[in-house]
């Protein structure tokens, strides 16, 4: 079956940093997608990759090794409304978009 | 403000009655889906439109219904609702010509849906 794991919840200290994992199993890939989800809020897009490597979009990158089936978000300098729910999902062979559940980061001062 | 207008925000259903989530997007996008969130799931799809007067079914599609008259609106029905149709329900859009899961996807601020 198809599959994506990425951690329940985490927290992190504000000003630091943190890399937030997601492990996916598809049938066919066709890139992963990053969305940031403020409690009570939409989804909103962060990122898409869909070649390996890392992809650097201000304070927040995301990598991508197709042949691990791994990605990570990475969030710098981080401040308190970085607090958020983070989710992975991946394009399978069919263009399905499969969700994980979410991360839930939160950040202490 | 260009995006995706749901309505109601939210709403506590008795089971058995019928409910009609709305979705408006001004951003003039051909495809449209519905997805439900639940804790500790991931969004799950339930329907989707790729144009105008033509509707596909997702992962869920069970117990709900939609329509695409046009290209802003796609109402999400539930004919008789049941508890475990409680969810957080988002609309979504994107501009590609088709729906497809490698598109960028705006949401609307989601429906909060109890059924008791």
């Amino acid at each position: 079956g198809q599959n994506i794991d990425q951690p329940t919840e985490m927290t992190a200290t504000e000003g630091a940093i943190v890399q937030i994992n997601c492990t996916y199993q598809t049938s066919g890939f066709n890139g992963l997608f990053w969305y940031q989800q403020h409690a009570g809020e939409a989804p909103t897009f962060l990122s898409y990759n869909v070649l390996d490597g890392l992809e650097e979009k201000g304070r927040f990158s995301s990598f991508l090794s197709r042949s691990k089936g791994y990605s990570y978000l990475l969030l710098k300098e981080l401040q308190m409304k970085d607090s958020a729910s983070y989710l992975c999902a991946a394009v399978d062979s069919n263009y399905q978009l499969i969700w994980g559940a979410g991360t839930k980061l939160i950040i202490k001062p | 403000i260009a995006g995706i207008t749901q309505a109601p925000t939210s709403q506590i259903l008795a089971a058995g009655r019928r409910m009609t989530l709305r979705c408006t997007q001004d951003m003039r996008h051909n495809a449209m889906y519905w997805y439900r969130q639940d804790l500790g799931l991931g969004l799950r799809l339930i329907h989707y439109s790729n144009t105008a007067g033509t509707t596909g079914k997702g992962e869920v599609p069970d117990g709900y219904s939609v329509s695409r008259a046009n290209t802003d609106d796609f109402p999400l029905t539930l004919a008789s609702a049941v508890p475990s149709q409680t969810s957080v329900y988002f609309c979504a859009s994107s501009d590609s010509g088709t729906a497809s899961g490698a598109n960028v996807l705006t949401f609307g601020a989601g429906s909060r849906l109890t059924v008791l």
